[in-house]
Parts: structure tokens; sequence; C-alpha cells
């Protein structure tokens, strides 16, 4: 496979739950994202790794658990979820968090939906 | 912090050109990009602009004024295929991309 894979693309789950959200790259890309997307709204950054190690978290509520093991994978644990965080969380990559043309690279989401 | 303005729908005809605001307030300035965005699928590089002025990639063209925090987008020879979301993003520092909330453009024949 090529390019971001995000694994599962739906996920219903209930408020007392707990799963996880997958994405891996295919990249060879040391920087790794996770966003949040809502309806009409902007993406909301969340987390960045970059070397498997975070640099970013932006004031995201601890029932958002990141973790990246290696520079390929990433992974966002999610727990006691509230309905407002449905959403389709999108991953992407980068080739490093510098300035420059520093594109990303996109997944296609995972829409969750909290009951 | 910053914010991105930009207009929520456009509809334009098959063949025509439709151009899309992008404007801009922000504490640093280290790039603006634009993406499109298919309908359930995955946010596609489309340009970036560090410098003023226009950047041509065959149908689709970006413009960068810094001093009025302004982009466009110009889509030309509009095909039905070009409807999506397109996203205007701006990086102030080295990493952080903040994404304006989208324009949806709807191509009709």
């Amino acid at each position: 496979e090529t390019g971001v894979t995000q694994t599962p693309r739906h996920l219903v789950m209930g408020m007392t739950n707990k799963k996880s959200l997958k994405c891996e790259q295919h990249l060879g890309h040391n920087a790794m994202y996770w966003y949040k997307q809502s309806a009409k709204k902007p993406l909301e950054l969340m987390f960045v790794y970059s070397l498997e190690e975070r640099v970013e978290n932006n004031s995201v509520p601890s029932r958002f658990s990141p973790e990246c093991p290696n520079s390929s994978h990433l992974f966002l644990h999610l727990h006691t979820l509230q309905p407002e965080d449905s959403a389709l969380y999108l991953c992407a990559s980068s080739q490093e968090i510098g300035s420059g043309a520093n594109v990303l690279t996109f997944g296609a989401g995972s829409r969750l939906t909290v009951l | 912090g910053q914010n991105i303005d930009q207009p929520t729908e456009m509809t334009a005809t098959e063949g025509a050109i439709v151009q899309i605001n992008c404007t801009y307030q922000t504490s640093g300035f280290n790039g603006l990009f634009w993406y499109q965005q298919h309908a359930g699928e995955a946010p596609t590089f489309l340009s970036y602009n560090v410098l003023d002025g226009l950047e041509e990639k065959g149908r689709f063209s970006s413009f960068l004024s810094r001093s009025k925090g302004y982009s466009y987008l110009l889509l030309k020879e509009l095909q039905m295929k070009d409807s999506a979301s397109y996203l205007c993003a701006v990086r102030d520092g080295d990493y952080k991309l903040s994404f304006g909330a989208g324009t949806t453009v709807t191509v009709r024949a």
C-alpha cells in the first residue's frame, strides 16, 4: 500500500467504550498529525509527532490519547467520549515538521459517531 | 492565533472560471496552502505560495498578497470532477497549519 491509511473508516461507539483509531503511512515521512474535522468547521490540529516525539498537544481533552510507536504508525485511543466528539478524524504525515513547501499527505479519515 | 475566512459555497457552470478568495489574519506567516477535498475522501494538496504573486499549475492557479493577507485559488475550464471542498490553510510557524472552514464548489452542467 502507498500513502496514508486509516482504520477503521467508520466507528460507532457508546460514551463508556474504549476504542482506537489507527494510522499508517508508507511514505517514509518523519512527522505525523491528528486533525479533527467537524461539519462546516475548520480542521482542528490535535496532535503532532516528529520522529515519534510529541511536539504538540493542542489543548485536547485527556479522553483522547495519542500514541506513536514508530515513525510509520500513529494511534488515537478514545475513552469516555462525548457526543460532541463525533467528527471525522484525519491523520496526516509530512516529510518533516520544518518550514518550506512541507506538504501534508492526508488519510481518508475515520468517521466517528458517539452515541 | 489565526483567523482564516473563505466563502462557504460557490456554484459555477461547466467550462467556466471560479475564483475562491481567502483572507487571513496571522501573528506570523510562513506559507499558504490550498487543498481539495472530495466528499468522503482525503484532502489533497493543490498549491503552495510563500512569496507574492501567481503560481500556475495547469487549470489551477493560486495568488498571494502578503501585505493584504489575501489569496485566491482560480479554477479554469471547470469540470464536473472539480465539485469539491477547497481548503485554504496558513502556516504561521514551523509546522502549525491553520485551516479555513472550506469552500464547497458545485459545478453544474
